[in-house]
């Protein structure tokens, strides 16, 4: 069975533009959860998605928003991009969002 | 709020020791915990899920435990080797409807050759 699968792998982008992040989760997996990694903050929340409704959100602005479609594919997207949004962006899917996370190989985003 | 705490932060042991790595959390309300390993630049690897109706789980030279009262979960590694060396992570999925997942901190292990 494949894994979790992240595109693109690494991104630079300039502060002001926006970036939209894709993440493909194991087969018959139909929850995907968003994580940011930082040096500084560690890995923190940003949103889950199940059967394509968000069922749970974390602490970010509103220039973080994300989708599922019917496939269990997700996006994230990320607006007017901010210095302090560089960062490891990893996608996680599970069976039905409770039990056991498998975790993709992540997105590096850099923002100049 | 659900906060997670691994210590130490960081840990360097000779090779074949066994060791113990801790995760301390503040709400006892958890639906499971899961640990995790990471190496440099990667994504998370899982290593074990605890459920919080279980005591302990093991995989090969991993166990590791759970005591909900305490609010404390350990990992125990055996015979260390070389290639243990990575971050390890926990994780705690709250009870009580669609609860998100709170990460630790991260215990950094170096084992030496």
């Amino acid at each position: 069975k494949a894994g979790v699968t992240q595109t693109p792998r690494y991104l630079i982008k300039t502060r002001g533009q926006q970036v939209t992040l894709s993440c493909s989760p194991i087969s018959g997996h139909r929850s995907v959860s968003w994580y940011q990694q930082t040096p500084g903050q560690g890995l923190q929340f940003l949103f889950e998605y199940f059967s394509e409704t968000q069922r749970n959100k974390g602490n970010f602005p509103g220039r973080f928003s994300g989708r599922q479609f019917s496939n269990s594919r997700s996006e994230m997207n990320v607006s007017t991009l901010e210095l302090g949004d560089s960062a490891l962006y990893l996608c996680a899917s599970s069976g039905d969002g409770y039990n056991e996370q498998f975790f993709g190989p992540g997105t590096r985003l850099t923002v100049l | 709020k659900q906060e997670v705490t691994q210590i130490p932060a960081a840990l360097s042991v000779p090779e074949g020791e066994n060791l113990v790595l801790n995760c301390s959390f503040t709400d006892s309300a958890i639906y499971n915990l899961q640990w995790f390993r990471q190496d440099p630049g990667k994504g998370l690897t899982s290593l074990l899920l605890i459920q919080s109706s279980q005591r302990e789980q093991t995989s090969g030279r991993l166990n590791a435990s759970l005591d909900k009262s305490s609010g404390r979960s350990t990992l125990y590694i055996a015979a260390s080797q070389p290639g243990d060396s990575a971050t390890y992570l926990c994780a705690v999925r709250g009870s009580g409807g669609y609860q998100k997942v709170t990460f630790g901190t991260g215990t950094k292990l170096q084992v030496i050759p």
